[in-house]
């Protein structure tokens, strides 16, 4: 069964340092997503990505944040200048229709010292 | 805002006993999906409802929705230790476009062989 696929699984940077976060959503999906979950929290979402665009993001998703997908397959998050509060586990998800079933990633662990 | 609330926050049970969750959240929604995350995992989609659906079954799940009170249960029937996890509601709000989900802070199950 495909599955989505997120690379680093961990990832320790020091503050301010810029970090990019790799994801390779199924591949007939259209509508890609990111979401963190720091430590003991409940699950943010972050930005959603369609034809291209970001489609929507929250208040998280601020001018460090970008996403990218450079090509055919991969869907990358970077943050530009990391900061304590970024150590969280990172998820990517896709779908094929917005109101489809979201299938997640294993995440990336980013911690920040 | 639209996040589901799950309750209770934690559940303990023996093998082979059920467990219900349930999750309430504020705003119409159009379908309402359930995850589940094993310890520093990722999510694992469960079962999408839709608002218009009120029971499904999935193997030893079973999820209902009462739109008019704004909550879904999740029942796990017959349970087993390896139903251990955390386990999540997330809500796709009427009318949304864009597909975000709008999670609740989960129930962390624990079932005792």
């Amino acid at each position: 069964e495909p599955e989505v696929t997120q690379t680093p699984s961990h990832q320790v940077t020091q503050m301010g340092q810029e970090v990019i976060l790799r994801c390779v959503p199924i591949s007939n999906h259209l509508y890609f997503y990111w979401y963190r979950q720091i430590l003991g929290q409940k699950v943010e979402f972050l930005v959603s990505f369609y034809n291209n665009e970001i489609s929507e993001k929250s208040e998280i998703f601020d001018d460090q944040f970008s996403v990218e997908r450079p090509d055919g397959s991969n869907f990358t998050l970077k943050i530009r200048s990391t900061k304590l509060e970024d150590s969280a586990m990172y998820f990517c998800a896709s779908n094929r229709d917005r109101l489809e079933t979201q299938y997640f990633g294993p995440g990336t662990r980013l911690l920040v010292l | 805002s639209q996040q589901g609330e799950e309750d209770p926050q934690a559940l303990s049970i023996q093998e082979g006993e059920n467990a219900t969750m349930n999750c309430s959240y504020k705003t119409s929604i159009n379908n309402l999906q359930w995850y589940r995350q094993n310890s520093g995992r990722g999510l694992v989609h469960l079962i999408l409802i839709r608002s218009n659906e009120r029971e499904k079954h999935s193997g030893r799940l079973r999820v209902t929705l009462d739109t008019s009170k704004k909550s879904s249960s999740l029942l796990i029937t017959a349970s087993r230790a390896a139903d251990t996890a955390s386990y999540f509601c997330a809500t796709v709000a009427r009318g949304s476009t864009l597909g975000r989900l709008y999670f609740g802070r989960g129930t962390q199950l624990t079932v005792w062989p």
